[in-house]
């Protein structure tokens, strides 16, 4: 049973550009959260996404959007990227509000 | 604002002894409880969870308390093995209101388990 995973898993961007980061969600779960981990410091919430719908945000700007597909699959797009934007953008998904299994991440740095 | 708080950057304990982790909240809306550990190059991976409705949870050599009065919980690790080498992050959820499936992180502990 493939778990969660994550594409790419690095990417280097220039500041002012777009990215799209992509999840596709452990087998049977329904619901996609995105955070945000700095170094040295914990994941931080993005948004969730349940039944195509964006059903919470955390404290992120407009420039971060997402999406969800009838697959459950799941981007994350930031624009207009800013130096520190840069950090690991993990992707979690989980069938009940309790145990989110996390991917690998994707590591941006944005130069 | 910081609403999961662990205070210890990290831990050093040697092999076969017990690794005691400790995390602090303030929001008294959490209402349930994970514990999470991280590799260098990994996601976080699930370790154990506890609901505000119970004082401890046991899963092998790893046993989560809880203090509800304190807003304080633990995890404890016996015996610590080299393997358990890695970050270890508190997180907190609402389950029950509109903050449904969002976790709320603490900064993480490195603790690293000498043979």
């Amino acid at each position: 049973d493939a778990g969660v995973t994550q594409s790419p898993t690095h990417l280097i961007k220039t500041r002012g550009q777009q990215v799209t980061l992509r999840c596709s969600p452990k087998s049977g779960h329904d619901t996609v959260s995105w955070y945000q981990q700095a170094l040295g410091q914990g994941p931080q919430f993005i948004f969730q996404y349940y039944e195509e719908e964006e059903r919470q945000r955390g404290n992120f700007p407009d420039r971060f959007s997402g999406h969800q597909f009838p697959n459950y699959s799941s981007e994350l797009n930031v624009n207009a990227l800013l130096l520190g934007d840069s950090a690991l953008y993990l992707c979690a998904s989980s069938l009940s509000s309790y145990e989110a299994f996390f991917g690998q991440g994707t590591r941006l740095t944005v130069v | 604002d910081q609403q999961v708080k662990q205070n210890s950057p990290s831990l050093s304990v040697q092999e076969g002894r017990i690794s005691i982790l400790n995390c602090d909240y303030t929001n008294s809306m959490f209402d349930y409880f994970l514990w999470y550990k991280k590799y260098p190059a990994e996601g976080p991976t699930f370790l154990i969870s506890i609901s505000s409705i119970k004082d401890k949870n046991e899963d092998g050599r790893f046993t989560v308390f809880l203090n509800k009065s304190a807003k304080h919980l633990s995890l404890h690790i016996v015996p610590s093995q080299p393997g358990d080498s890695a970050v270890y992050f508190c997180a907190a959820s609402n389950a029950g209101g509109t903050s449904y499936g969002k976790l709320t992180f603490g900064q993480g502990t490195i603790l690293t388990v000498h043979p």
